[in-house]
């Protein structure tokens, strides 16, 4: 069965410093992977994904994340976090076993950036 | 482009009772999704379709019944409401997902309290 984890349910850091959101995965073919991010009470936004090619991917709003085969990760990262980005973010994985009809969701981390 | 649009915000319910939540989209998106969102659970599916006239089961369709007769909308009903449908439901919506590369777009939401 395909599975997303989120290991952390929440993560600090200080406004400045690096960000990285960590996720894994379990599939049974090739993933296509996404990243999405809730701010409170709105629904989800599009950050990235990955679908072949480049393992590092670049996205919205300075974000990137790293397709790692072997470890089956996708870790999110931003080289300088903001205040701005506390929020909730989510990883997915879309299940090409049903043609890529249902995306699996990860239970999400908590980004919390002090300034 | 209004986007993804979902109606009522809020609803309270009481056991038994039925209702609709409404959601449309105005991108001529083939594919739409239901999802509802419960604390360190992630999103989980619940049916979704891939066009007028098609819909399949997700993850946790038990409870709910959906149809689409038009590209735009897509309502999603609760025949009688139980307490374990108290959530906050995600309408998405995307191009087509053959091969499942495409994002999703959500709408922002309806909390549902079901007393």
């Amino acid at each position: 069965a395909q599975s997303v984890a989120q290991p952390e349910d929440q993560v600090n850091v200080a406004e400045g410093n690096p960000l990285t959101v960590k996720c894994t995965y379990s599939v049974s073919g090739n993933p296509y992977l996404f990243w999405y991010v809730q701010y409170p009470n709105r629904g989800l936004q599009f950050l990235l994904k990955y679908i072949t090619g480049d393992n590092l991917v670049k996205g919205s709003y300075g974000f990137e994340a790293e397709f790692n085969k072997s470890q089956t990760s996708f870790h999110l990262k931003k080289p300088s976090a903001l205040v701005s980005d506390s929020a909730l973010y989510f990883c997915a994985v879309r299940d090409i076993n049903t043609g890529g009809f249902k995306t699996i969701f990860g239970a999400g981390t908590r980004l919390f950036v002090k300034a | 482009n209004a986007g993804v649009t979902q109606t009522p915000k809020f609803q309270v319910l009481k056991t038994g009772q039925s209702m609709t939540l409404q959601c449309a989209q105005d991108m001529n998106h083939e594919y739409m999704s239901w999802y509802r969102q419960d604390p360190g659970m992630g999103l989980r599916l619940i049916h979704y379709s891939v066009g007028a006239g098609i819909t399949d089961q997700g993850e946790v369709p038990n409870g709910y019944n959906v149809s689409r007769s038009t590209t735009e909308d897509f309502p999603l009903r609760l025949l009688s409401a139980a307490p374990s449908q108290t959530s906050v439901y995600f309408c998405a919506s995307s191009y087509s997902t053959v091969a499942g590369a495409n994002e999703q777009f959500f709408g922002p939401g309806t909390r549902l309290t079901v007393l």
